[in-house]
């Protein structure tokens, strides 16, 4: 069976921390990576990773993956307020087109 | 944005009775998605589409049925709603599925 992993499922840190999540995935036909981030409604996306050791930045935001041990991670460094949100991983299947979701790592930044 | 649009997008309906979610786009993205999200579980594929009159199931499809008859429109329907079914309800769509998923806002549904 299909299944992608998040951990850790919920994390509290102090703003200006650098926080790093976690994402394994045991697949098969595995196609992509992509994270998303939820706040109050629809996921929003983040990065697609295909390739590993190629990291994907976008400013506090990055993103790698490894393909050989199945997992990727995303950092946000200095992080603030409105990093708050639901970190979303979730793995495309080349088999049969499927895009399966973990359970996502709730983030909270305190002021 | 991406041109997505969910309705309704909130209803309470009773147990029993059948219930259609419509899902529209404006992308002309060939594939589209069906998800429920449940606290504790994440987001859990219940069908998709990956072109007109072809569709398949995801992890959570039993109690669910959907239909494709045009490219834009992908429907969603609770034959006989159970209160199990009540949940927040996502479309999504992607141009191919090696690429990003854009999500629409969300149903929230509510089974009583």
């Amino acid at each position: 069976e299909d299944k992608v992993v998040q951990s850790p499922l919920s994390l509290v840190v102090h703003e200006g921390d650098t926080v790093t999540l976690n994402c394994s995935y045991e697949v098969t036909n595995f196609r992509s990576l992509l994270w998303y981030k939820q706040e109050k409604k629809a996921p929003t996306f983040l990065f697609m990773l295909t390739s590993s050791g190629i990291e994907k930045k976008s400013g506090r935001l990055s993103s790698i993956l490894d393909k050989k041990e199945l997992f990727s991670i995303l950092n946000i460094t200095a992080t603030q307020t409105g990093d708050s949100a639901v970190y979303l991983c979730a793995v495309s299947i080349n088999r049969d087109d499927k895009i399966i979701f973990g359970k996502g790592t709730r983030l909270h930044i305190l002021p | 944005d991406a041109g997505i649009t969910q309705s309704p997008r909130h209803k309470v309906t009773e147990t029993g009775t059948p219930v259609t979610l419509r899902c529209h786009q404006t992308e002309n993205h060939r594939y589209m998605y069906w998800y429920r999200q449940d606290p504790g579980h994440g987001l859990r594929l219940i069908h998709y589409s990956y072109g007109v009159k072809d569709t398949d199931k995801g992890e959570v499809s039993d109690g669910y049925s959907v239909s494709r008859s045009k490219t834009e429109d992908f429907l969603l329907t609770l034959e006989s709603a159970t209160s199990s079914q009540t949940s927040v309800y996502f479309c999504a769509i992607s141009r191919v599925p090696n690429t990003e998923a854009f999500f629409g806002q969300g149903t929230r549904l509510t089974v009583v």
